[in-house]
Parts: C-alpha cells; structure tokens; sequence
C-alpha cells in the first residue's frame, strides 16, 4: 500500500541553524501538507500546497518558515534559523484533492538546543 | 473558522467492551469532512474514517463507526468489541469547503484495559 515517507526520523540541531525536512507524498496525490505537534498538544496546520505554490498557510508558517518541491517526488519544509520553541515533531500529508482524507507520514521529530 | 472540541482527555475502557469517544464541532460553513485519526505512542498518525456533511448514512470501517447527529454538531466514533491495540491518542478533525487544511481537537487518550 502507497504511503507517505518522511526523512530523517529524528533531528537534532543547535539555535540558529536551519533544517531542511524531508517528505516524499503519495505519487498520485496533488494536495501537500506541513503540521506540527509540540509534545503533549494537538496538531497544528502549518501549510498547504497545490499546483507548484502554497496555497495556505497559518500564523506559525511565518518568515522563517519555506516549502518547496524540488523535483516530482519530494516536498521539503524549511526552517532557516531554528529557536528552541521550533521544537516538535513535524508531520507531512498528502491528499488526492482537497476532499478526501489526508494520508500522514510517520513524522519528523525535531529537537533544537 | 472551524473549531473541533474533544472533552474527554482520557479514557479507561475494559477489554472488548465498546467505547465512544466525543467529538463536537462548529463551522459555518454548510459543506465540511468529519476527520478521526490516531496516534499510537510510536507517533504516527493513522486515518481511520471520515464523513462528509451531506451523508446521508454514518460511515463505518470494521469496527469504527462515527455517530454523526447534524443538528448536534457531534461526530462521536465508536469502536466496537476493543482490543489493546486500540488504546492510544484519538484526534478528532475537520475541513471545510474550499479550505482543505485540517482542524485538530485536543484528543483522547484511551487506554484499554485486560
């Protein structure tokens, strides 16, 4: 069965330096998606993107915060100067459309010290 | 903007009993999906079933059910018959129409006991 494939498992990384997560959606899936779960609390929506470009984002995606898709496979979620309260672990969905249910990778655990 | 509430942080259930956990809702907007999810301690976040607003029926998957009442704003899963596997972190959520963006609640933690 197709799934969702998220790299590394487990990050750490000092103040300050930027992280590049990595995601490889489900292959006919056109709908990307970044949330993150601080530990202990619920899942927080970062991003959406469709069609090459983000097409939402929320109050936490702010500048410090990008996506891209490089190539036909993977979707990356970078944080360029990581503070401690980045700290969470990072998920990665995809969806066939913007309907259906949202298929989540195994997610990306990310300590910053 | 839509808000999911889950009022039961925790929950301890006897092995093979059924167990519902509550889930209410608020949108809007008429057109919307009813999302649960869970989350093992391993971390992952598992789909188990999904309703749409103009269903008719509640949808089930095996031994998930969602109890879907309109007019309450509710959509409480069911499992029905639970197994140790089943306890872990159980997250209700929703989209609405144009917006595809899932809204979390806080979760359950069901522990099944032997």
């Amino acid at each position: 069965e197709p799934e969702v494939t998220q790299t590394p498992s487990h990050q750490v990384t000092q103040m300050g330096q930027e992280v590049i997560l990595r995601c490889v959606p489900i292959s006919n899936h056109l709908y990307f998606y970044w949330y993150r779960q601080i530990l202990g609390q619920k899942v927080e929506f970062l991003v959406s993107f469709y069609n090459n470009e983000i097409s939402e984002k929320s109050e936490i995606f702010d500048d410090q915060f990008s996506v891209e898709r490089p190539d036909g496979s993977n979707f990356t979620l970078k944080i360029r100067s990581t503070k401690l309260e980045d700290s969470a672990m990072y998920f990665c969905a995809s969806s066939e459309n913007d309907s259906n249910e949202q298929f989540f990778g195994p997610g990306t655990r990310l300590t910053v010290l | 903007a839509q808000k999911i509430t889950q009022t039961q942080p925790g929950m301890f259930v006897q092995e093979k009993e059924a167990v519902t956990l509550d889930c209410t809702y608020d949108t809007s907007d008429p057109s919307y999906g009813l999302f649960w999810y869970k989350q093992p301690s391993s971390g992952e976040m598992i789909f188990l079933i999904y309703q749409g607003s103009y269903d008719q029926q509640n949808a089930t998957e095996g031994r998930y059910s969602l109890n879907f009442q309109k007019a309450r704003k509710s959509a409480n899963l069911v499992i029905s018959a639970s197994q140790l596997g089943d306890s872990a972190m159980y997250f209700c959520a929703m989209t609405t129409e144009g917006n595809e963006k899932l809204t979390f609640g806080t979760g359950t933690r069901l522990t099944i006991i032997p």
